[in-house]
């Protein structure tokens, strides 16, 4: 199928502490990443995307790195805070194929 | 509030009945797409409209069916269920093909079969 089982790997972090959070891709073609944030009982939301012509891209908070030689994407979160504490997913998009996929997602908990 | 709206917000229904799930994009998004979630997977992507016809498919099952009207809300049907189709289904709606940018996504139907 097009999304790989769902084995949350899991980031417990401290509050107050940087988070990374990594996802591996797996078509090089692929020309836009999103980072997505699922709480639960909620719909995936949008945290930050960037194209393949760049390597990193920063929003509130978030930084997410694109290293498309090892076909590696990571999202940084500063300060995380409990609120943070969700499901983060990576998906791919290429310009052939109009499907954006998901990869199987990282549960992060922040400790208190 | 991403601005997607789904409906129902839960359904409960028995082996070999049919279901309509419902969506309504986000205002001037033209692309809709929906994508089941299981306990054990990940978001699977299902199908793709886009102003009212199917841009792209997934693994949708022969069983389902899906349509975007002229006033861009979209169904999703899904017939003959069986208790494997139990999961959580999303419907996301984006400017124009997805491609330019983010889908925003509903907050989901959960469907149980029993």
């Amino acid at each position: 199928g097009e999304s790989v089982g769902l084995h949350l790997p899991t980031l417990s972090v401290q509050e107050g502490d940087n988070s990374i959070i990594n996802c591996a891709y797996s078509n090089s073609a692929s020309d836009y990443f999103i980072w997505y944030k699922q709480e639960s009982g909620k719909g995936p939301q949008f945290i930050i995307d960037i194209r393949s012509n760049m390597d990193k891209r920063q929003g509130q908070r978030v930084t997410v790195l694109l290293n498309k030689t090892v076909k590696h994407l990571s999202l940084q979160i500063a300060a995380t805070q409990p609120g943070d504490s969700a499901v983060y997913f990576c998906a791919e998009i290429s310009d052939s194929s109009y499907k954006l996929i998901f990869g199987s997602g990282t549960r992060l908990l922040v400790r208190p | 509030d991403s601005g997607v709206t789904q409906t129902p917000k839960h359904l409960i229904t028995a082996t070999g009945q049919r279901v309509t799930l419902r969506c309504s994009p986000r205002s001037g998004d033209l692309s809709v797409y929906w994508y089941q979630q299981s306990l054990d997977q990940g978001l699977q992507f299902l199908i793709q409209y886009y102003n009212g016809e199917e841009r792209a498919k997934g693994n949708i099952l022969e069983r389902f069916s899906a349509q975007q009207f002229p006033d861009l809300h979209s169904e999703l049907n899904l017939s003959s269920l069986e208790l494997g189709d139990s999961a959580l289904y999303f419907c996301a709606s984006s400017r124009t093909d997805g491609f330019f940018g983010p889908l925003h996504f509903g907050n989901g139907t959960r469907l149980t079969v029993t």
